[in-house]
């Protein structure tokens, strides 16, 4: 069976300091990965999504980056925190299903407090 | 851009009460799902809806894909306290076809 795997659960990072989040997935081949920022409102939003190693396609304008350097590794960078990118993060898996829309599988997140 | 509307935003009922959320779109949507997101966790996938007028059942919750392909009702029945949560529809569809959220249902259940 699948699974996802996020880590760290949570952290605590200053205002101009690197960050580096990263996420693994387990039990299939090629899936497509996806970034997700949850702000304390509930709303999830799409910061980036990848169909394969090396191809990032980015949602919104930002200060953060995604890289996958292995078919099932997925990571998520900032080299200068800033304080609204405090938030829950989380990362999430799908596989390619057709012209059907493909459910997402998320992991536990991580929460980023920047002070 | 495309919206899902989901209501209500928040519900505070009893235990052994029976629960009622939907999620209407603009446009037409080609598959619905279905998720609860516990506190501190993420979202985890209940229910996925993939045909017009489907009705499917997991355990106590029920969703069915609305027939105009517009809408999505998803139900939970006799609750208990671990049902408590906040409840997203997403959906698939329009011109993009990509997963659209919507902006969750709150759910608190007094035992």
């Amino acid at each position: 069976s699948q699974t996802i795997h996020q880590w760290p659960a949570t952290l605590v990072q200053p205002v101009g300091s690197p960050l580096s989040l990263e996420c693994t997935v387990e039990g299939t081949s090629n899936p497509n990965l996806y970034w997700y920022r949850q702000a304390a409102g509930r709303g999830l939003q799409l910061l980036f999504y990848s169909v394969g190693i090396g191809q990032i396609s980015s949602e919104v304008p930002q200060n953060l980056s995604a890289s996958r350097p292995q078919d099932r590794q997925f990571i998520l960078s900032s080299k200068k925190l800033l304080l609204s990118d405090s938030g829950f993060y989380l990362c999430a898996w799908s596989v390619f299903q057709g012209a059907l829309g493909s459910p997402l599988h998320f992991g536990n997140g991580t929460r980023l407090t920047v002070t | 851009g495309q919206q899902l509307n989901q209501s209500p935003q928040s519900m505070f009922i009893q235990e052994g009460e029976d629960v009622s959320m939907n999620c209407t779109s603009s446009s037409i949507f080609n598959t619905w799902l279905w998720y609860k997101q516990d506190p501190g966790e993420g979202p985890v996938l209940l229910i996925a809806l993939y045909k017009a007028g489907e009705l499917t059942s997991n355990g106590r919750l029920t969703a069915q894909f609305g027939i105009t392909r517009k809408d999505s009702f998803l139900n939970i029945s006799a609750s208990i306290p671990s049902d408590v949560g906040i409840y997203f529809c997403a959906g698939y569809g329009g011109a993009t076809n990509k997963l659209i959220f919507g902006t969750g249902t709150l759910l608190a259940v007094q035992p």
